[in-house]
């Protein structure tokens, strides 16, 4: 069956770095995708992975083994408006995007 | 601003009322897509349109209705809802369906059934 899986809550320091892991077990892959989604307001896009290896713009980086069926954020240089949910989600066939549950990432000063 | 927006922003309906939510997108995309969204859970992909024409439908039911009369407008009919259909009704567009393009989302529709 369709799974992803991503932990539920993270917590970082200001400054610091976190990397936020997402696994999948899907019918097809076509892609990966990562969004952030600040509490109240809409996912937006941050990364695109369909080929395996490291992704990077800016302080963000996305990775991908497709072998592995596994995927991670990283996140640099950690700012308070970083305090987020991270969604992860796969294409899985033309038209199909199966989301993870998203990863509650918690910036402490 | 994302240039999707989604009215209204709060509904309130009872069980055997009809409403409809508005979605409208500004950045000359193609598909659109409803997606529901509860507390805690995966984003649930209902509909998705490419140049107007229906290409999913995963198995919602029939209480919800979509509609796209062209590639900027869509729309979700609500009727007969479910307490369990509370939810954040998340819509969102992209340059075409099926292919790599990041999704734009609005701001979302919460909905409480009562």
């Amino acid at each position: 069956g369709q799974n992803i899986d991503q932990p539920t809550e993270m917590t970082a320091t200001e400054g610091a770095i976190v990397q936020i892991n997402c696994t999948y077990q899907t019918s097809g892959f076509n892609g990966l995708f990562w969004y952030q989604q600040h509490a109240g307001e809409a996912p937006t896009f941050l990364s695109y992975n369909v080929l395996d290896g490291l992704e990077e713009k800016g302080r963000f980086s996305s990775f991908l083994s497709r072998s592995k069926g596994y995927s991670y954020l990283l996140l640099k240089e950690l700012q308070m408006k970083d305090s987020a949910s991270y969604l992860c989600a796969v294409r899985e066939g033309d038209y199909q995007l199966i989301w993870g549950a998203g990863t509650k990432l918690i910036i402490k000063p | 601003e994302t240039g999707v927006t989604q009215t209204p922003r709060h509904l309130v309906m009872g069980m055997t009322n009809k409403k409809s939510l508005k979605c409208e997108q500004h950045l000359g995309h193609n598909a659109m897509y409803w997606y529901k969204q509860s507390a805690k859970k995966p984003l649930e992909l209902m509909f998705v349109y490419n140049f107007k024409e229906q290409t999913e439908n995963n198995s919602v039911p029939s209480r919800f209705s979509p509609e796209c009369p062209n590639s900027s407008h869509l729309f979700l009919h609500l009727h007969t809802l479910q307490p369990e259909d509370s939810a954040l009704y998340l819509c969102a567009s992209s340059q075409m369906a099926g292919e790599d393009y990041e999704q734009y989302f609005g701001p979302g529709t919460r909905l409480t059934v009562t």
